[in-house]
């Protein structure tokens, strides 16, 4: 089946570094590209997505990247701050279908220290 | 207040023993979805429903049953099938807006076994 591999499953920073995320998908068809940050014991919220049709989206110290002929696309935050910290998760819509079923990564656990 | 209400926030469940967990939205969302999270995995779809009275299964149905008999109501029910049932459940809504498939989530439900 198609699957969403996402890399690194932990990270760890000083506050004020950069973090960046990856992920890959298999689904050549997929279209929308959310990530979501989910901290202990909540649901996960979105923070920013993609469409295929962009490159690059920008949400002020948060942005996306994808490369559609790879396959791939990565969360940058930059000027990280404690408040950071949190599970991330990337996802990919299951094909252009209308069921609006999303693909999800197996999540990263962000540290930002202080 | 708009949003995805789920409840309770903690269950347990005796051997044997059906229990099913609430899933309310008022953001007059046509579609919901029920996920399964367990730790250090990603979101796996359980359940979904795009319209009242109609449901699909997701990657990972057996041992579990939904009804979604209003359009804001997605009740999930965790049966004695379900051998392995102790994980945090989240239920999702998505407007059917065509191309973006922004899910919004409840706060989860905590299931473990006695």
């Amino acid at each position: 089946g198609e699957n969403v591999e996402q890399h690194p499953s932990t990270l760890s920073v000083q506050e004020g570094d950069s973090a960046v995320i990856k992920c890959t998908y298999s689904d050549s068809a997929s279209n929308y590209f959310p990530w979501y940050k989910q901290e202990l014991g909540k649901g996960p919220q979105l923070i920013i997505d993609i469409r295929s049709n962009v490159g690059e989206k920008k949400d002020q110290r948060i942005a996306v990247t994808l490369n559609k002929t790879a396959k791939h696309f990565s969360l940058h935050i930059t000027e990280t701050q404690p408040e950071d910290s949190a599970v991330y998760f990337c996802a990919a819509s299951l094909g252009s279908s209308n069921t609006g079923k999303l693909i999800f990564g197996q999540g990263t656990t962000l540290q930002v220290k202080p | 207040d708009g949003g995805i209400t789920q409840s309770p926030k903690y269950l347990f469940r005796k051997e044997g023993q059906n229990v099913t967990l609430s899933c309310e939205q008022n953001l007059n969302h046509d579609a919901m979805y029920w996920y399964r999270q367990d730790p250090g995995q990603g979101l796996r779809l359980i359940y979904y429903s795009q319209i009242v009275n109609d449901f699909q299964k997701g990657d990972i149905a057996e041992g579990y049953s939904v009804s979604r008999e209003k359009k804001e109501s997605f009740p999930l029910t965790v049966t004695s099938a379900q051998k392995n049932p102790t994980a945090f459940y989240l239920c999702a809504s998505r407007a059917s807006d065509g191309f973006k498939n922004i899910q919004y989530f409840g706060a989860g439900t905590r299931l473990s076994v006695l």
